[in-house]
């Protein structure tokens, strides 16, 4: 069964240390989406991609944060300058084009700010 | 805006009990998904169940059940004689129609089923 691909499984990083986190959405997807899961907490919605823009973002998603698709397979979210309040899992998800049936998230990457 | 409310935090049960995790939700839409998912200890988000708006029909997928009522705009999932392995953080969810929407999910529920 086809799936969204995470990498890294975990990330170590200091205060103030940009980070890219990388998704492999699952291949005829066109619409992915970064989730955030602070540790103990729900999962919540930070942004919507779809044909190389952003559709939607929530106010989790300031200027510190971007996201990217660099090339056919990669999706990527980028924290300029970390915080540790940005500990978190990150959840990658993408979905089909058809009436937004589908929806796949990945593992996550679990990122820690020391 | 929509809102989906799981009222219970923590639930603990023992082996082979049948345990019911209970989520309501609020949406202005009239045509929606509801979702749905499991968070073992591992961390990632584990698909359980999508159901249409429009589709109440309750289903069942071996142990586990859904309860759809829109009327009380809940979606309940029962899990019939629990296991260990069982035990993970569920979550309920709410989704518009539409290829590209966000999900709004529930604070989720921790079940733990002691042997």
């Amino acid at each position: 069964e086809p799936e969204v691909t995470q990498t890294p499984s975990h990330q170590v990083t200091q205060m103030g240390q940009e980070v890219i986190l990388r998704c492999v959405p699952i291949s005829n997807h066109l619409y992915f989406y970064w989730y955030r899961q602070i540790l103990g907490q729900k999962v919540e919605f930070l942004v919507s991609f779809y044909n190389n823009e952003i559709s939607e973002k929530s106010e989790i998603f300031d200027d510190q944060f971007s996201v990217e698709r660099p090339d056919g397979s990669n999706f990527t979210l980028k924290i300029r300058s970390t915080k540790l309040e940005d500990s978190a899992m990150y959840f990658c998800a993408s979905s089909e084009s058809l009436g937004g049936y589908g929806y796949t998230f990945g593992s996550g990457t679990r990122l820690t700010v020391v | 805006a929509q809102k989906v409310t799981q009222a219970q935090t923590e639930i603990s049960v023992v082996e082979k009990e049948d345990v019911t995790l209970d989520c309501v939700y609020e949406t202005r839409d009239t045509t929606y998904y509801l979702f749905w998912y499991k968070q073992p200890p591992s961390g990632e988000l584990v698909f359980l169940i999508r159901r249409n708006s429009f589709d109440e029909q309750n289903e069942i997928s071996g142990r586990y059940s859904w309860n759809f009522q829109k009327s009380t705009s809940s979606f309940n999932f029962t899990i019939t004689a629990s296991q260990v392995v069982d035990s993970a953080v569920y979550f309920c969810a709410l989704r518009r129609t539409g290829a590209n929407s966000k999900l709004t999910f529930g604070k989720g529920i921790t079940l733990s089923v002691r042997p």
